[in-house]
């Protein structure tokens, strides 16, 4: 499974859009590219998915450049409740997930 | 629809005790994956099961941990004759399956404690 990259923590504020960049440089071809986010003393859950060029949902978007061997997560106007850990996986479709040590987000206000 | 139950959500065990950790897919959900995290760290795969089936362990340490996803009633995660260094949340989560957008629904994990 494709080894992901990812900055350990980033700060920002209230308001702002935050990227948040994963490197997969070892993508294989039946891989997908989703995001996690986990609160404190709670489960992942799941914020988007991709395969390639750009996705988007009520939550956030997903950038991926032709090569596939990054992505970025998109999240606009951030609040203090997206302080979490956002986790980039790849993977084939069905199966376990391969979490890495996330990006710690910290919004203030 | 009711999401991922696990419990207890608390377990303290002494050392050489016995732990079991439960979990109830979402309904209509037919495969259950086990995750452990330990603190500061992301989670780690340990099981991958369907009904009566185990499908990957790849991730199940290979003495004391054992997993089962009965035809009836939840997912087992039982950890015998416990150690401090099993101390972590461990996580349960289910999918439906099949092809499709590969999302896992999470459990609130379960906070197990080794004194």
């Amino acid at each position: 499974l494709a080894k992901t990259t990812q900055p350990i923590s980033m700060d920002s504020y209230e308001g702002q859009e935050v990227n948040i960049t994963c490197s997969h440089n070892n993508i294989a071809t039946n891989d997908y590219i989703t995001w996690y986010q986990q609160f404190p003393s709670q489960g992942p859950r799941f914020i988007i998915q991709g395969y390639k060029t750009k996705v988007t949902n009520e939550v956030a978007s997903l950038f991926i450049p032709a090569d596939r061997k990054s992505s970025t997560l998109s999240l606009p106007r951030v609040s203090l409740s997206d302080t979490a850990v956002y986790y980039c996986l790849v993977g084939p479709n069905t199966d376990k997930l391969i979490f890495g040590t996330g990006t710690r987000l910290q919004v203030f206000p | 629809n009711a999401g991922v139950m696990q419990n207890p959500r608390h377990l303290v065990r002494r050392r050489g005790q016995e732990a079991r950790l439960r979990c109830s897919p979402m309904k209509g959900h037919s495969h259950v994956y086990w995750y452990r995290q330990l603190p500061e760290e992301g989670l780690k795969f340990m099981v991958y099961l369907q009904k009566e089936n185990i499908i990957d362990e790849s991730g199940m340490p290979k003495e004391r941990f054992s997993a089962e996803f009965p035809k009836e009633g939840p997912s087992i995660l039982r950890i015998q004759q416990v150690v401090r260094g099993d101390s972590a949340a461990y996580f349960c989560a289910s999918s439906p399956g099949g092809r499709g957008i590969y999302e896992q629904y999470f459990g609130p994990g379960t906070r197990l404690t080794v004194t």
